[in-house]
């Protein structure tokens, strides 16, 4: 079974400029997140999809970051402008179920950010 | 919102030797506790989880304990190899609409040969 796959793996921009990334979730994955990993750091949940709507974004910070799903399977996280404090590996993660039956996170190896 | 947190940041063992890492929760309403781990260049991988209904699960070198009391729970390797050498996160869900999961700070695990 493929796993979720994601891309670029690697990224440097200076900052104001923009990025985007691609995830894509493993088949019939109903529930899609986004997480952000800082260096040293767990990692923090931006966004959460199920299929192609949105359950939780209270933690993306809106002004400079967007996420979509449009057909419910695969994803982008658009970062305009980046911030130096962007810098940051960028995991995307899925699930089979959602909410209570949430269970086990299947995580994709990261998109790994550096802004100049 | 849940407050997680683990501790030791860092851990280091001397292969054959256990390995306890600890975590404690802030929302008592929270049921599952799963723990992860990472290693260099890849994501999370899920290793052990527990549900509130049970105080112990264990899987081969591997088992988690939970006290709902006290609202923490702990990862115990037993036997530890240099293969597992890695950074664990705990977690613990976010009550909401998803139940998103809410990462403690991770711990890096030292195994020395």
């Amino acid at each position: 079974e493929a796993g979720v796959a994601q891309s670029p793996r690697y990224k440097i921009i200076e900052k104001r400029q923009s990025v985007a990334f691609w995830c894509n979730p493993i088949s019939g994955h109903a529930t899609l997140y986004w997480y952000q990993q800082i260096l040293g750091q767990g990692p923090k949940l931006l966004i959460q999809f199920q299929n192609n709507g949105v359950v939780d974004d209270s933690q993306l910070p809106k002004d400079r970051f967007s996420a979509e799903r449009l057909k419910g399977v695969d994803s982008t996280l658009k970062i305009q402008p980046a911030k130096l404090e962007d810098s940051a590996v960028y995991l995307c993660a899925s699930s089979l179920g959602a909410g209570e039956n949430t269970g086990e996170l299947f995580f994709g190896e990261g998109s790994r950010l550096t802004v100049l | 919102g849940e407050n997680v947190e683990q501790h030791p940041s860092t851990l280091s063992v001397q292969e054959g030797d256990s390995a306890v890492i600890k975590c404690t929760y802030s929302d008592s309403a929270s049921n599952y506790f799963p723990w992860y781990k990472q290693e260099l260049g890849k994501g999370p991988q899920l290793i052990i989880d527990i549900r509130s209904n049970v105080g112990e699960k264990k899987d081969q070198r591997i088992a988690v304990t939970l006290n709902k009391t006290a609202k923490h729970f702990s990862l115990h390797i037993t036997e530890t190899q240099p293969e597992d050498s890695a950074v664990y996160f705990c977690a613990a869900p976010r009550r909401g609409a998803g139940n998103m999961l809410t990462f403690g700070g991770g711990t890096r695990l030292m195994v020395k040969p």
